[in-house]
């Protein structure tokens, strides 16, 4: 069956490090991966969408990569800072409108000052 | 401008109790989910909904009937609630062909079963 794993439950560092959170999965060929942050009480917000024939995207200091060869992302926030602290969640998503987008489990981000 | 809004926020309720919750959005799209958060943080989808047809129907028991009046509207129903029922059920809705795909979502609705 279709697995996304992230790679820890928790990720804690320096304000001003780079943080850098993985997805991996299986048994699944994605159109398109997606992430999305989510604060306490609150719904995820979409980031950044990667389609599968694009290796890096970057908005401001967020920069995906997706290697569909390794079944991986991987999501970097450069210049952290103590508002980057969220759980960050990847997503896969099909060719059809049909296909459903599918959550790993979240990476919780504690940006410590 | 609450643009994915559910209600209720809260919802505490008994065992084998019949409960609503409701969404709406105002975004214009025409496709609408519900995803189940479990204490784990793990988003599940649970059904799917494009221009009032179910697209998607995840393996989730009889009890939990989804209903879409228009495609801005998408209701869940659950019969004789579970304890394991108790979880954040969020409502997101996406436009089919738009570029990125995203989900926008609301903020949730805590379901808390006695």
């Amino acid at each position: 069956s279709q697995k996304i794993e992230q790679n820890s439950e928790a990720l804690n560092i320096q304000e001003g490090k780079t943080a850098t959170l993985t997805c991996n999965y299986t048994n699944y060929s994605p159109a398109y991966l997606q992430w999305y942050r989510q604060d306490p009480g609150r719904g995820p917000v979409f980031l950044l969408l990667i389609r599968e024939n694009e290796k890096e995207k970057r908005k401001e200091r967020l920069k995906v990569t997706f290697d569909t060869t390794l079944k991986q992302s991987l999501f970097h926030i450069t210049a952290s800072q103590p508002a980057d602290s969220a759980t960050y969640l990847c997503a896969l998503g099909g060719y059809s409108s049909a296909s459903k987008i599918i959550f790993g489990s979240g990476t919780r981000l504690s940006i410590r000052p | 401008d609450t643009a994915v809004s559910q209600t209720p926020k809260y919802l505490v309720t008994q065992m084998g109790n019949d409960k609503s919750i409701k969404c709406e959005q105002n975004l214009g799209h025409d496709t609408m989910y519900w995803y189940k958060q479990d204490s784990k943080k793990f988003l599940k989808i649970m059904f799917s909904y494009n221009n009032k047809e179910l697209i998607i129907n995840e393996t989730v028991p009889n009890r939990f009937s989804p209903k879409s009046p228009d495609k801005a509207h998408l209701n869940l129903h659950i019969n004789s609630l579970e304890l394991g029922d108790s979880a954040v059920y969020f409502c997101a809705s996406s436009l089919t062909g738009r570029d990125t795909g995203e989900l926008f979502f609301g903020e949730g609705s805590r379901l808390t079963v006695l």
